[in-house]
């Protein structure tokens, strides 16, 4: 199994800042990577799919980079909708895994 | 706009069997599409269970493997979970979503608590 470990745990940031999450595979993974969106209640979002390609809909503040192990989400100026709790999930291995997610909560 | 919705009992016994099915609407489930099933323990991260594809073909998470059945029903457009020999710790939200190299579609998820 691929393990992806997500860094830091949680983080508290303000509207407008610049904040950064790192996910690390196990293994090299190519760009099989994808990160999602959690609010409390609802079902994940998609946000980057590839590493880097932004789904349709998702606003341009959120990118993603990175390849082989070692992957981060930016989101380039923090608005109120975006306190939530992100995942990063791999696509190598025909066993899927998910990062243990990384909350963003107001500062 | 692919819609996905669970269905299934939201209480099961210890040692029995969970059974949930997932309709899909808006979209065949005969496409080029993987169709999957994640499951998030009350306040926990997300767990890939495994996923299928329309001609049968299946993969699971490899902890999960000796328990878990996903099957394709392809006259009723749905795919369907039997996870048995259940415990406290299959207690979840159990999600359906449509899936192939990323999760695009998701069903809003079902609580199943396994209690006596």
């Amino acid at each position: 199994d691929i393990q992806m470990t997500q860094s830091p745990s949680s983080l508290s940031a303000s509207v407008g800042d610049r904040v950064t999450i790192t996910c690390r595979a196990s293994q090299s993974i190519s760009n099989y990577l994808n990160w999602y969106q959690q609010k409390p209640g609802k079902a994940p979002k998609l946000l980057i799919y590839a590493a880097s390609s932004l789904q349709s809909g998702v606003p341009s503040r959120f990118s993603g980079s990175g390849s082989g192990t070692d992957f981060t989400l930016t989101i380039s100026s923090l608005q109120p909708e975006d306190f939530a709790t992100y995942y990063c999930q791999q696509s190598f291995s025909t066993s899927r895994t998910f990062g243990q997610g990384t909350k963003v909560e107001i500062k | 706009q692919v819609q996905l919705q669970e269905s299934g009992p939201g209480l099961v016994k210890p040692s029995g069997t969970l059974s949930l099915t997932c309709a899909v609407s808006g979209g065949s489930i005969s496409s080029t599409n993987w169709w999957s099933w994640v499951r998030q323990p009350p306040g926990k991260g997300l767990e890939w269970i495994g996923e299928i594809y329309h001609s049968g073909s299946t993969n699971y998470n490899p902890s999960l493997k000796s328990r878990v059945t996903i099957s394709v029903d392809k006259s009723n457009n749905q795919f369907s979970l039997k996870l048995n020999s259940v415990t406290a710790a299959d207690t979840a939200v159990y999600y359906c979503a449509r899936a192939g190299s990323y999760i695009d579609y998701w069903g809003q998820g079902t609580l199943v608590t396994v209690s006596s």
